[in-house]
């Protein structure tokens, strides 16, 4: 079963707007990581943010993360019509983190 | 480096054909995984493998069977084709549990 749930499923902004996406998990985590997929592309990897980690930056992106809520946010600064994709969070247990689990994905479209 | 490269990127099968998905990769990762992407489902794991002649059964395992005689390879069987096997797969390695991961370009299967 999916453990991560990212809101909102779809968003849709314009260039230069900053894009938020959150993602919930309902069990204690090793670490949580963000992905990008282009569309009929594979996955790519963003950010890995550790449990005892509150922030991340790299570029464009900010992730934050609240173990005590359970949640984490992806923000896009100055968006750009490059940055239309889809957007993942996948936890890696604690405890169990022979595996990854997968949200269900938020999609954003950058409208130029 | 070629990373993960999953062949092939299409294929069309007729229900009770068997087939197998390639997935090599080229960084001496011990970690290895299968998933099925559906639409609205996200990434489901059918199998995944944490080193050479170790496999385990994801969340939808029923219908695919998998080894590891090699750090390299990580091929996908699908025994008997079904059209619920229709997707995109995904194969995915990294070095350990809470390390980033990298994905192949996908396979696109349909089976009629």
């Amino acid at each position: 079963s999916q453990q991560g749930e990212e809101d909102p499923q779809a968003l849709s902004i314009q260039e230069g707007e900053n894009a938020t996406m959150n993602c919930s998990y309902k069990t204690s985590i090793n670490n949580l990581q963000w992905y990008r997929q282009n569309s009929g592309r594979g996955l790519v990897h963003l950010i890995l943010i550790r449990s005892n980690e509150r922030e991340k930056h790299s570029g464009r992106l900010r992730v934050t993360l609240d173990t005590s809520k359970k949640s984490s946010s992806l923000l896009i600064t100055a968006s750009r019509a490059a940055d239309t994709a889809s957007y993942f969070c996948a936890t890696s247990r604690a405890g169990n983190n022979r595996k990854l689990i997968w949200g269900l994905g938020t999609s954003l479209a950058v409208n130029p | 480096n070629a990373g993960v490269t999953q062949t092939p990127k299409f294929q069309v099968l007729k229900t009770g054909q068997s087939m197998t998905l390639q997935c090599a990769q080229d960084m001496n990762h011990e970690y290895m995984s299968w998933y099925r992407q559906d639409p609205g489902m996200g990434l489901r794991l059918i199998h995944y493998s944490v080193g050479a002649g170790i496999t385990d059964q994801g969340e939808v395992p029923n219908g695919y069977n998998v080894s590891r005689s090699t750090t390299e390879d990580f091929p996908l069987r699908l025994l008997s084709a079904a059209p619920s096997q229709t997707s995109v797969y995904f194969c995915a390695s990294c070095t350990g549990p809470n390390t980033e991961a990298f994905f192949g370009q996908g396979t696109r299967l349909t089976v009629v």
